[in-house]
């Protein structure tokens, strides 16, 4: 199994440009998520999925979009790319297990900046 | 906001001693994850530890819980150089709640262990 893999792992972008990355999961979990790590700030979560065809939003969704057309993948766009953006994004997916779970399996991780 | 507060930020100890780390939340959880990150690596998962435990053990790891005051620690004895790491606690809630499994991580604690 190739757990969770992220494309791409690296990525320049000029401000104002568009781009998508792309989460994909092979273990058949419920539950997705799109992180962003900066340095000091730990991981703060972007949005998240229950199931296919469901999003909901994290804790920092300004600038964002997902779908999760597909069971097994993710996709978190970014419109309109700011300096601000700048930052390694991580995908984590979950598997439901009542009444405690959640332990989260992470991908590599994509390193974005944006110029 | 971050939920988890750790300490220390930084670790640096020899090969064979013991470390330990702490990680203070403010709310109610209904458990606490400890996951280690390889420097430009992805996060994973160590150990899961519920609301109602108030200690755990795997291998060299031990964990341990406080409820009342909102704390845990976790405890790596006879280190290693290959633990040199950054390590984070993550609260959760129940992922059959309105949680759905989302984990709030803290900044994290940078370990080095020096042979």
């Amino acid at each position: 199994n190739a757990g969770v893999t992220q494309t791409p792992k690296f990525r320049v972008l000029k401000t104002g440009q568009s781009m998508t990355l792309l989460c994909a999961q092979d273990m058949n979990h419920e539950y997705m998520y799109w992180y962003r790590q900066d340095p000091g700030m730990g991981l703060r979560l972007i949005h998240y999925s229950v199931g296919e065809g469901t999003t909901a939003k994290g804790e920092v969704p300004d600038g964002y979009n997902v779908s999760r057309l597909k069971k097994q993948n993710f996709l978190l766009g970014l419109e309109s790319a700011a300096p601000s953006q700048t930052s390694v994004y991580f995908c984590a997916s979950s598997y439901l297990r009542y009444p405690f779970n959640n332990e989260q399996f992470f991908g590599p991780g994509t390193r974005l900046t944006v110029l | 906001s971050q939920q988890g507060e750790e300490d220390p930020q930084a670790l640096s100890i020899q090969e064979g001693e013991n470390a330990t780390m702490n990680c203070s939340y403010k709310t109610s959880i209904n458990n606490l994850q400890w996951y280690r990150q390889n420097s430009g690596r992805g996060l994973v998962h160590l150990i899961l530890i519920r609301s109602n435990e108030r200690e755990k053990h795997s291998g060299r790891l031990r964990v341990t819980l406080d409820t009342s005051k909102k704390s845990s620690s976790l405890l790596i004895t006879a280190s290693r150089a290959a633990d040199t790491a950054s390590y984070f606690c993550a609260t959760g809630g129940n992922a059959g709640g309105t949680s759905y499994g989302k984990l709030t991580f803290g900044q994290g604690t940078i370990l080095t262990v020096h042979p």
